[in-house]
């Protein structure tokens, strides 16, 4: 079975500060892996996307994630967090073209002054 | 010019009526899709049609009818709402499976 879990529903940092966003996968395939970006009524932008290839992804506003096999995990990060990173982060799995994108639970980012 | 429209943005309404939200995609995408957004911002997908052809119906109930004239638009149409079907509903495009998906900005559902 495929799964995307997020091991936290809430992240505060502030400004400046690194930013973590964890994500733990399950799946009996290669995966692709994703990670989203939702602002407040708004849809879901991409942030970035792992396909096999590099294990190091980079994104678009300066995010990066690296997929780490051996532990399944997807983790999404940022060397310095803006005030305009505030939004819900969901990561995403998909498998064998399905087109079937499975999301975790989200995690909300905030980020203080 | 919005790449992933849908309409209308919020729709409040009664039990046991039915209602559509229209969907359209102006980026030459061969897939779209309909994803449900709940109260605790868990998303799953509905429906997916390649090519208007439906390719994904995951386990929604038969209220739920899909409709994709071309590959540019699919529409969503809910018989007989329910309490239950508040949620926020969003359409999204791709060119081809497991390939990014482009959102729209999504339609708030509220059944009274």
């Amino acid at each position: 079975a495929q799964s995307v879990t997020q091991l936290d529903s809430h992240v505060s940092v502030s400004e400046g500060t690194p930013v973590l966003l964890r994500c733990n996968y399950s799946s009996s395939y290669s995966p692709s892996l994703f990670w989203y970006v939702q602002h407040p009524n708004k849809g879901l932008q991409l942030l970035l996307k792992y396909t096999s290839a590099a294990t190091l992804v980079k994104g678009i506003n300066g995010f990066e994630a690296e997929f780490k096999k051996s532990e399944t995990s997807f983790h999404l990060t940022k060397p310095s967090a803006h005030m305009s990173d505030a939004a819900e982060y969901f990561c995403a799995l998909s498998w064998s073209n399905t087109g079937k994108l499975i999301f975790g639970q989200g995690t909300t980012l905030q980020v203080k002054p | 010019d919005t790449a992933v429209s849908q309409t209308p943005k919020y729709l409040v309404t009664q039990m046991g009526n039915d209602k559509s939200i229209k969907c359209e995609q102006n980026l030459g995408h061969d897939t779209m899709y309909w994803y449900k957004q709940d109260s605790k911002k868990f998303l799953k997908i509905m429906f997916s049609y390649n090519n208007k052809e439906l390719i994904i119906n995951e386990t929604v109930p038969n209220r739920f009818s899909p409709k994709s004239p071309d590959k540019a638009h699919l529409n969503l149409h809910i018989n007989s709402l329910e309490l239950g079907d508040s949620a926020v509903y969003f359409c999204a495009s791709s060119q081809g499976q497991n390939e990014k998906l482009f959102f729209g900005s999504g339609t708030q559902l509220s059944v009274l």
